[in-house]
């Protein structure tokens, strides 16, 4: 079965242009996470959602960051205008949450961005 | 969640067994402890988890103190394959679903 697909797996733009980055979560999760992981700060939670409604946006660094779920097999993180220290692996997960065993959470193989 | 420590690397022999310890000495009752672990240039890969007691999987075993202070995984047969960061991660359990990743230990399993 299908795991976390993440596109594009490498993205390479210059400064002050748009990137969006997409996920498509595994079917019938109802959690979907955005991580970013960098040398310097390691892997830190951006956002997450829960049914399509984002939960805790506390990670996302600033307001050129956002990031939108549609719908349940569908979300993105996009950044405008980019900048060179945004470069970093951005990972999309998700789980299927609730109840007593605590699903863990599906990584995908993300996405390497480099902001030149 | 509580905060974990972990030693920074790590080696161990092809087919010798790796253990793996993480300290986590402010755990709460409600609290389980996560491995996961992240393979170069990979998403980081779900290993297991427990509350209290030992857990076992295809991939590894968990053993966890009965003071819940500290746990240590423990790969059986390690192989080449193996080597990539280990994260322990302790959290709580149901509702919000956050993740909180340190720095790991990274596993050299060597031939």
């Amino acid at each position: 079965d299908a795991g976390v697909i993440q596109s594009p797996r490498h993205e390479v733009t210059e400064m002050g242009q748009e990137v969006t980055l997409r996920c498509k979560p595994i079917s019938g999760h109802d959690y979907l996470f955005w991580y970013r992981q960098t040398m310097m700060r390691g892997l830190e939670l951006l956002i997450y959602f829960n049914n399509n409604v984002p939960i805790d946006d506390s990670g996302m660094p600033e307001d050129r960051f956002s990031a939108k779920m549609p719908n349940a097999s569908f979300s993105t993180l996009k950044i405008q205008p980019s900048e060179p220290r945004d470069s970093a692996v951005y990972f999309c997960a998700s789980s299927l949450g609730g109840g007593v065993r605590n699903q863990p959470q599906h990584f995908g193989d993300g996405t390497r961005l480099s902001i030149l | 969640d509580a905060k974990t420590t972990q030693p920074p690397s790590m080696d161990c022999a092809e087919g010798r067994a790796a253990n793996l310890p993480c300290n986590h000495s402010t755990i709460s009752g409600n609290e389980y402890v996560y491995w996961y672990r992240q393979i170069h240039s990979q998403g980081p890969q779900y290993i297991i988890h427990g509350l209290k007691n030992n857990e076992t999987n295809e991939m590894a075993s968990l053993i966890i103190t009965e003071d819940r202070k500290s746990s240590t995984l423990i790969l059986p047969h390690a192989t080449l394959r193996d080597t990539a960061v280990y994260y322990c991660i302790v959290r709580v359990g149901g509702g919000a679903q956050k993740l909180v990743f340190g720095q790991g230990t990274r596993l050299t399993i060597n031939p």
